[in-house]
């Protein structure tokens, strides 16, 4: 069974640009989440979708990240205009019974801004 | 303000030792902790989990201790091997978040010496 796959695993792009990063979760995953660490800190949530509803997206961090789930298959994630401070590693992740504790992860998609 | 910490950014242990990560949480919210392994260039992986109802869970070599009187956790791995050097993430699911939010620490750098 594929895992959670990211793409891309490394964009590097200028201040102002667009990215949009793109995560294929387990099939028959309903849950689907985007985390993000920055600068080797701590692991943030972003925001939570069941099926092609979000659920939650109170850790998104202003108007310029926008979280889209298509048909409730793969989500994307776009960051339009990129700043210097959205660099790191995001995280998608997906499960179908959160509770018991298994998120699985993506790789992550490395984003720099520069 | 984070609420998950783990305050050792690195832990060295010989191989077959004990090593004991530790994290501490301030959200009295929190009713479930997990413990997550992550290796270089890939995403975190899931390893063990405790409802606040519990004190200790174990599986095989892993072993995470609860004490919500202090706020504290642990991990405990024995005995260590040479595969277990990775970054170890504490994270914690409030009440009523049903495990979709997960609220992660820092990490702690692990090197299991052979």
């Amino acid at each position: 069974e594929a895992g959670v796959t990211q793409f891309p695993s490394h964009s590097v792009i200028e201040k102002g640009q667009t990215v949009t990063l793109r995560c294929d979760p387990i099939s028959g995953h309903d849950n689907l989440y985007w985390y993000r660490r920055v600068m080797g800190k701590e692991i943030k949530f972003l925001l939570h979708f069941v099926k092609e509803s979000k659920q939650d997206e109170s850790g998104m961090p202003n108007n310029r990240f926008l979280a889209e789930r298509t048909g409730g298959t793969y989500s994307t994630l776009k960051v339009q205009p990129a700043e210097l401070e959205d660099s790191g590693v995001y995280f998608c992740a997906s499960s179908q019974h959160p509770r018991a504790g298994e998120l699985f992860f993506g790789e992550g998609s490395r984003l720099t801004v520069l | 303000d984070q609420q998950v910490k783990q305050n050792s950014p690195s832990l060295s242990v010989q191989e077959g030792r004990i090593s004991i990560l530790n994290c501490d949480y301030t959200n009295s919210m929190f009713d479930y902790f997990l413990w997550y392994k992550k290796y270089p260039a890939e995403g975190p992986t899931f390893l063990i989990s405790i409802s606040s109802i519990k004190d200790k869970n174990e599986d095989g070599r892993f072993t995470v201790f609860l004490n919500k009187s202090a706020k504290h956790l642990s991990l405990h791995i024995v005995p260590s091997q040479p595969g277990d050097s990775a970054v170890y993430f504490c994270a914690a699911s409030a009440v009523g978040n049903a495990g979709n939010m997960l609220t992660f620490g820092g990490g702690t750098r692990l090197m299991v010496k052979p």
